[in-house]
Order: C-alpha cells, then sequence, then structure tokens
C-alpha cells in the first residue's frame, strides 16, 4: 500500500513560471518530509526538507508547503529553469530514518 | 570524489547467482540506508545502520536479502539465489546525523537478473 503518493507523473512548465508539484501521504505518523530530485543515470539529489512543526520552508527558488490536516505537501519552484528539468520525489518518514518515497513527477521546462 | 559511491554500477547475474553490492559512504556519516528502485517508482526502504548497527531491516523483501556494515564504514547489500523479481536499482544513501533528515545518495547499481 503506496503511503506517499505522486499523483502527477509528468508537469510541463514554461520557462519562468511557477512549477508546483504535490504529494499526499495517508500516515498521520509521519513527521519528516523532504524532496529529491532525480537526473537519469544518477542518484536522487537532496532539494529541500520540512518537518511537521512548520508548514512552509523556503531556499532560494524552492518553497516546501506542507498542510498536516489535508496529508499534503507541495514544492513551488519559481521561476523555473530548464535545468530544473528531472525527476522529482517527495519522501516522508516519521522518524527521520525510514522514509517512503512517492513515484515521482516528471518535470519539463520548456525554454 | 567526496560522496557516495557504489560499486558496481551494472551487474547482470544469471537467476540462482548470488551478488554483493558495496556502498562507500560520506566519510563520517553515521548512518547509512540501502534503498530498492523499481522500473517507474520510487525508492523504497530495505534497511539502515546506525555505524555497524543494523537498527532497522524491515524492507528487505526475504531472507535472501543480507546487508552488513562491520566497521561503520563500508557497507554491503548480498543477495544470494537471485531472482528475476530482484532486478532492480540499489541505492545507497548517507547521513551525517544521527536522525537521517538529509540524505546523500549514491548513483545506484543496476541489477539485472536473467
Amino acid at each position: 500500500d503506496q503511503q506517499v503518493k505522486q499523483n502527477s507523473p509528468s508537469l510541463s512548465v514554461q520557462e519562468g513560471r511557477i512549477s508546483i508539484l504535490n504529494c499526499d501521504y495517508t500516515n498521520s505518523m509521519f513527521d519528516y518530509f523532504l524532496w529529491y530530485k532525480k537526473y537519469p543515470a544518477e542518484g536522487p539529489t537532496f532539494l529541500i526538507s520540512i518537518s511537521s512543526i512548520k508548514d512552509k520552508n523556503e531556499d532560494g527558488r524552492f518553497t516546501v508547503f506542507l498542510n498536516k490536516s489535508a496529508k499534503h505537501l507541495s514544492l513551488h519552484i519559481v521561476p523555473s529553469q530548464p535545468g530544473d528539468s528531472a525527476v522529482y520525489f517527495c519522501a516522508a518518514s516519521p522518524d527521520g530514518n525510514q522514509f517512503y518515497f512517492g513515484t515521482g513527477t516528471s518535470l519539463t521546462v520548456i525554454p | 570524489g567526496a560522496g557516495v559511491s557504489q560499486s558496481p554500477r551494472y551487474k547482470v547475474a544469471k537467476r540462482g547467482q548470488d551478488v554483493a553490492l558495496r556502498c562507500d559512504p560520506i566519510s563520517g556519516h553515521v548512518s547509512l540506508f540501502w534503498y530498492q528502485q523499481a522500473l517507474g517508482q520510487g525508492p523504497e526502504f530495505l534497511t539502515y545502520f546506525q555505524n555497524e548497527a543494523q537498527l532497522d531491516k524491515s524492507g528487505l523483501p526475504s531472507d535472501r536479502f543480507f546487508a552488513e556494515r562491520p566497521e561503520g564504514s563500508v557497507s554491503t547489500l548480498k543477495i544470494q539465489r537471485t531472482q528475476q523479481e530482484d532486478s532492480a536499482v540499489y541505492l545507497c544513501a548517507s547521513s551525517l546525523q544521527r536522525v537521517g533528515n538529509e540524505q546523500f545518495f549514491g548513483p545506484g547499481t543496476r541489477l539485472t537478473v536473467l
């Protein structure tokens, strides 16, 4: 049973516009959330994190929003750049160690 | 380099063969994690170590899978009597902190079982 879901397998966005990637989870015990970015033939690269005590974390062009009551988090990238084209995974954990990953969303930023 | 390295990058095994996959974490990282990623899926947790102690192996799919980290640095994931369903990318990650909030991943080993 998939505890972390990314329901959009792909997303296309024009360069300079905002990219919004969504993630839903089912386990209310999850307290740690991560976003990873993955290029082909490489391992995932850590992007940004948030814990359940916050509802927003910002790092440059990347902002993660957490809505605990809705069990939903989202990653906003603004402005989007062609180099952002990759597969994005969200991951959640109850203890900061065993993380459950979503199936990923492939983002294409069109120049 | 200073990142997590894994070897081999690619492994082809005949069904029934044993394989060993190696992970060299970032020096000084306390926690080490193994994941299995099937095609089109996200990484799935297999097991994790804190130093040499294997604290959680609940994700290992069967008793054919065994992981060790005897000296608290390099780790080996061993799969005995490989089956076709073991074909996947095996990812290793390490983390400096005991609570592995930021995990640094290696490039993975792509295992193909024929």
